[in-house]
């Protein structure tokens, strides 16, 4: 049973467009969210988080949404650039002192298109 | 400042025999983890260390999986016999701590390929 979820194995989009990346959950104990980047043959980098206290959370032209009611999360890229093509994984974890352990989503393939 | 380090990067095998894979993390960082990434999934946390000591090693297959961080710096991830099922990319992470806002820093993976 998948516990978070990346329903949109891939995504393309045009160079300087808005890439939407879509990520949802099932475990309500989930508290805090993170997004990775991958690219082949490196391991994944973090690129952002957000606290279940909050809805939104920027940094520089990625911005992480969270629906809690709707245990729904997005990143969007603004504008896309042919360098952000990766790989992108949604993560989550339970906030529970000492006993952090992330699930990992299975993925979105970004291909931005110059 | 170095990444996190891991040897070999590709490694070929037939069933049932040994292999080994090696982790050296960022210098300070005392959080150590041992992920699996099967393709087209996202990674699974094996063990995790804290210094030497393994503190969540419940996802770890003890029957055939071992892993140990001596000196509470280097660690290796030992399998031993492989199987088919278990080629996949070994990823190595670690962390500055384990508070939820220290960040995890993955390496670039050991693939293994189980023939």
């Amino acid at each position: 049973d998948q516990q978070v979820k990346q329903n949109s194995p891939s995504l393309s989009v045009q160079e300087g467009r808005i890439s939407i990346l879509n990520c949802d959950y099932t475990n309500s104990m989930f508290d805090y969210f993170l997004w990775y980047k991958k690219y082949p043959a490196e391991g994944p980098t973090f690129l952002i988080s957000i606290s279940s206290i909050k809805d939104k959370n920027e940094d520089g032209r990625f911005t992480v949404f969270l629906n809690k009611s709707a245990k729904h999360l997005s990143l969007h890229i603004v504008p896309s650039q042919p360098g952000d093509s990766a790989v992108y994984f949604c993560a989550a974890t339970p906030v529970v002192a000492g006993s952090y352990q992330l699930t990992f989503g299975k993925g979105t393939k970004l291909s931005v298109i110059p | 400042e170095a990444g996190v380090v891991q040897s070999p990067r590709y490694k070929i095998i037939e069933k049932k025999q040994p292999v080994a894979f090696w982790c050296n993390p960022i210098s300070g960082h005392n959080t150590l983890y041992w992920y699996l990434q099967n393709l087209g999934q996202g990674p699974e946390l094996l063990i995790r260390y804290e210094n030497e000591e393994a503190v969540d090693d419940s996802q770890l297959p003890k029957d055939r999986f071992s892993a140990e961080r001596l000196k509470g710096v280097d660690s290796t991830l030992k399998i031993q016999p492989a199987e088919l099922g278990d080629s996949a990319v070994y990823l190595c992470a670690s962390s500055l701590g384990r508070a939820l806002t220290d960040t995890q820093y993955f390496g670039p993976g050991t693939r293994l390929t189980v023939l």
